[in-house]
């Protein structure tokens, strides 16, 4: 089985600008959910979504959204992008929805720099 | 905010020298999973413990659970060079059971 895509993989912005990342989960697996790494808050829960409904968000303004389709696959959109918000963006999928009881599969992440 | 802990903060080891790794949290949790990931990359999962467990052991991983002190530790045993890379405990409070939160992490180095 193909693992977890994430796609692009490095992308640089500019601060106001908006970025949309995409993430495949493995076939068959209905939960994605998206987590951001930096060096000073470590890795962070955004959101997950589970059969296209979104069950968890975490603390993230409104500027983070995200989205699933009816085939798994997932989207986060962020708007009027800021420095801070250079990361790696990491998108996980579960066979199942719960997150904690099952092992998650991570992609490669998206390494994005916002300048 | 990051509900785990972990330490030490950096670990380096010789090859064949055992590491131990230690993760305390906050909040009551459902289970506890730890994570390796390789510099900057996706992480990849190693051990799933549940509340209800005591020890867990995987090929060279050991993985114990303290629910009365909120903590677990990651025991690697027969440490290898590839075995560098930072560790991550994660957990899921029992009330948000679709959500992980990760400790800080341990980098560890094996030098061969």
């Amino acid at each position: 089985k193909a693992g977890v895509t994430q796609t692009p993989r490095y992308l640089i912005k500019t601060r106001g600008q908006q970025v949309t990342l995409s993430c495949s989960p493995i076939s068959g697996h209905r939960s994605v959910s998206w987590y951001q790494q930096t060096p000073g808050q470590g890795l962070q829960f955004l959101f997950e979504y589970f059969s296209e409904t979104q069950r968890n968000k975490g603390n993230f303004p409104g500027r983070f959204s995200g989205r699933q389709f009816s085939n798994s696959r997932s989207e986060m959109n962020v708007s009027t992008l800021e420095l801070g918000d250079s990361a790696l963006y990491l998108c996980a999928s579960s066979l199942h929805g719960l997150a904690g009881a099952y092992e998650q599969y991570f992609g490669p992440g998206t390494r994005l720099t916002v300048t | 905010s990051q509900q785990g802990e972990e330490d030490p903060q950096a670990l380096s080891i010789q090859e064949g020298e055992n590491a131990t790794m230690n993760c305390s949290y906050k909040t009551s949790i459902n289970n506890l999973q730890w994570y390796r990931q390789n510099s900057g990359r996706g992480l990849v999962h190693l051990i799933l413990i549940r509340s209800n467990e005591r020890e867990k052991h995987s090929g060279r991983l050991r993985v114990t659970l303290d629910t009365s002190k909120k903590s677990s530790s990651l025991l690697i045993t027969a440490s290898r060079a590839a075995d560098t890379a930072s560790y991550f405990c994660a957990t899921d409070k029992e009330t948000s059971g679709s959500r992980l939160t990760f400790g800080e992490g341990t980098q560890l180095t094996v030098n061969p």
